[in-house]
Formats: structure tokens, sequence, C-alpha cells
């Protein structure tokens, strides 16, 4: 069993949708980052958290420490919201190392017109 | 402007090759990470160096050897390339290795590697 796992691997929605990826963790964590990596490859770090709730735009990300479980809002989806979502956390001390990142599987989204 | 530069993109090469795949932050960033993206779209660490020194090693095969000139640049090495190398490898950067303060990480636009 992965350390982070996330759900729905898989997502489809219409434009204007509200849009909610999941996140559940089961290590010790300093932050929990969530990413965006497009068709085209590359990745974008969205948000970095460690409480509470933060919000850029249409995205908003919360956190609940003690369920050890985050989750990602998008609002009024549209299509170029379309990619691959990636959660990582920070693992605390991790085998001796500090900010390691354990990575989800990423949920695909994809948003039709 | 670009903050972590990869070089090559594409990188297309037969088993039992030697390649290197460079990587340079000009965030000023002191940590610096390599990462492997497989078939599956699954990221997972490889290496991280701080100021040049290396802090994590994740159980990666000898075959590959990291090098930092210097804070700003992280270079890959992989000797005896093999299928299995097969992968999209990432470069990262981030301000410090601070567990606290759980620094955001920059990607690079990652080196797509193929070994036939």
């Amino acid at each position: 069993k992965n350390e982070v796992e996330q759900s729905p691997q898989n997502l489809t929605a219409q434009e204007g949708e509200f849009i909610t990826i999941n996140c559940s963790y089961s290590v010790g964590i300093s932050a929990l980052h969530w990413l965006q990596q497009h068709p085209g490859g590359g990745i974008v770090s969205l948000f970095m958290l460690s409480s509470g709730k933060k919000k850029h735009g249409r995205l908003i990300a919360t956190i609940n420490i003690q369920e050890k479980h985050s989750s990602l809002h998008i609002t009024a989806s549209h299509p170029r919201d379309s990619a691959v979502y990636i959660c990582a956390v920070g693992a605390l001390n991790y085998g001796g190392a500090t900010n390691k990142l354990i990575f989800g599987t990423g949920t695909l989204l994809a948003v039709q017109p | 402007d670009t903050a972590v530069s990869q070089t090559p993109k594409y990188l297309v090469t037969q088993m039992g090759n030697d390649k290197s795949i460079k990587c340079e932050q000009n965030l000023g960033h002191d940590t610096m990470y390599w990462y492997k993206q497989d078939s599956k779209k699954f990221l997972k660490i490889m290496f991280s160096y701080n100021n040049k020194e290396l802090i994590i090693n994740e159980t990666v095969p000898n075959r590959f050897s990291p090098k930092s000139p210097d804070k700003a640049h992280l270079n890959l090495h992989i000797n005896s390339l093999e299928l299995g190398d097969s992968a999209v490898y990432f470069c990262a950067s981030s301000p410090t290795m601070d567990s606290l303060s759980g620094r955001e990480q920059y990607f690079g636009p990652g080196t797509r590697l193929t070994v036939t």
C-alpha cells in the first residue's frame, strides 16, 4: 500500500462543474503539496500547506492533519484544467532525511466542454 | 528567465551506453533533487543534494551517479543503461531542506530517456 493514496484515479467532468480530488497519507509530514502535470509533461506546484486552507483563483486546497487527509477543489471547472493532479507529502525524518517528497499516483482529470 | 532547466529534453540511446542529464537552477536555492517518473506516471525521489552535499540516496542502483559541482547545478550520470531506465527524469529545487518550513519545490521540464 502506497503511503500516499489519491482518489479518484480518473475523473471526467463537464465544464462548470465543481471538482474534488482527495488525498490520504499514512506518514508524519512537514507539509503537503498539490502539483499539476499538464499533457506536455511539465510539473507545477499549486499549493503547499501544513494546516487549514489555501485558495488561488478557482483552486482551493484543504488539509486535516488529525485525519491525515487533504482535498483539492476546483470551482467552475474549465477544459484548460485538464491535467494530472498529484498529491505529495514532505515526509518528516523519513530514512533520516528531511523534506523528502512522497508522491501519490495522481488523478487524471478531463474537463469536457 | 527559466527557473530550473534540464538538458537534453529527449534522449534516445542504446542499452549499455553511458549518458548524462544536466540540471541548472537560477533561483539561488540550496537544495536540488532528481525524480524518476515511470511509465505509469508515478514519481519517486532518487537523490537530493543540499549545498553540494548528498542528503537522500533512495536505493538507486549505483549505475546512477549524481554530481553537484556547485549548488546551482545537479547532474545525473547513468552508466550501462538498461531498458528499465526508460522514464522521464525531473530535476527540482527548493530554497532549503528544512522540514519545518516544508518549502515549495520547483520542477524542471523533464528529460524523456528512451533506452532501446
